[in-house]
């Protein structure tokens, strides 16, 4: 049971291009989620899933986009980089919404715009 | 809105020194209330929670209280290893509508002298 895995760990890209960061889990949850990490800023969410097909926004979800196409699998995407894009990217995912519901987080992807 | 307001890092103390990590939230209704712990280089993990006013969560040592009155949940341990040495996140997950996200304060980082 690998639980919340990320991939890449680590990524490099130059402003203006495009990828993809991946988030497995492997737990059958239904929620699962993208926040990104500042300094100083906590993490705060930048969009998130509540089932298989379905996709909402967070608090933070300029720039990107996320789609769901398989229960397990929660793929955020940038279509054109900028340096504010800087950041490291966490996956989180929990069986349901209700409020007493733990997330499992994922290691984290630390994401360089240059 | 939901909100968490936890205290300003960095916390520096020596080992078997005693923790306090103060929290606050603003929040509608009965949220859910959690700790959640950072160690270097890697993703968040559950630390404790508490579900309901006055319920105390407790793991590894640390403890916190839900306490209604003073909207607080501070964490709190009688004596800190080097070990113990992390990023310390406060959140709340509400209890109507959005109760599918996590809200976090912002992080206090505590760094354990031997």
């Amino acid at each position: 049971n690998a639980g919340v895995t990320q991939t890449p760990k680590f990524r490099v890209l130059k402003t203006g291009q495009s990828m993809t960061l991946l988030c497995a889990q492997d737990m059958n949850h239904e929620y699962m989620y993208w926040y990104r990490q500042d300094p100083g800023m906590g993490l705060r969410l930048i969009h998130y899933s509540v089932g298989e097909g379905t996709t909402a926004k967070g608090e933070v979800p300029d720039g990107y986009n996320v789609s769901r196409l398989k229960k397990q699998n929660f793929l955020l995407g940038l279509e054109s980089a900028a340096p504010s894009q800087t950041s490291v990217y966490f996956c989180a995912s929990s069986y349901t919404g209700q409020r007493q519901e733990t997330q499992y987080f994922g290691p984290g992807t630390r994401l360089l715009v240059l | 809105g939901n909100s968490v307001t936890q205290m300003e890092g960095p916390v520096t103390l020596s080992e078997e020194a005693f923790l306090t990590i103060n929290c606050t939230y603003t929040a509608t209704g009965y949220p859910s209330l959690f700790w959640y712990v950072q160690y270097p280089g890697e993703g968040l993990q559950l630390l404790l929670k508490a579900t309901k006013a006055d319920d105390k969560g407790s793991n590894k040592g640390f403890e916190a209280t839900y306490r209604k009155e003073t909207t607080s949940f501070h964490l709190e341990k009688g004596s800190v290893q080097v070990s113990d040495s992390a990023v310390y996140f406060c959140a709340l997950r509400g209890s109507r509508g959005g109760s599918e996200k996590l809200v976090f304060g912002k992080g206090t980082k505590l760094t354990v002298n031997p």
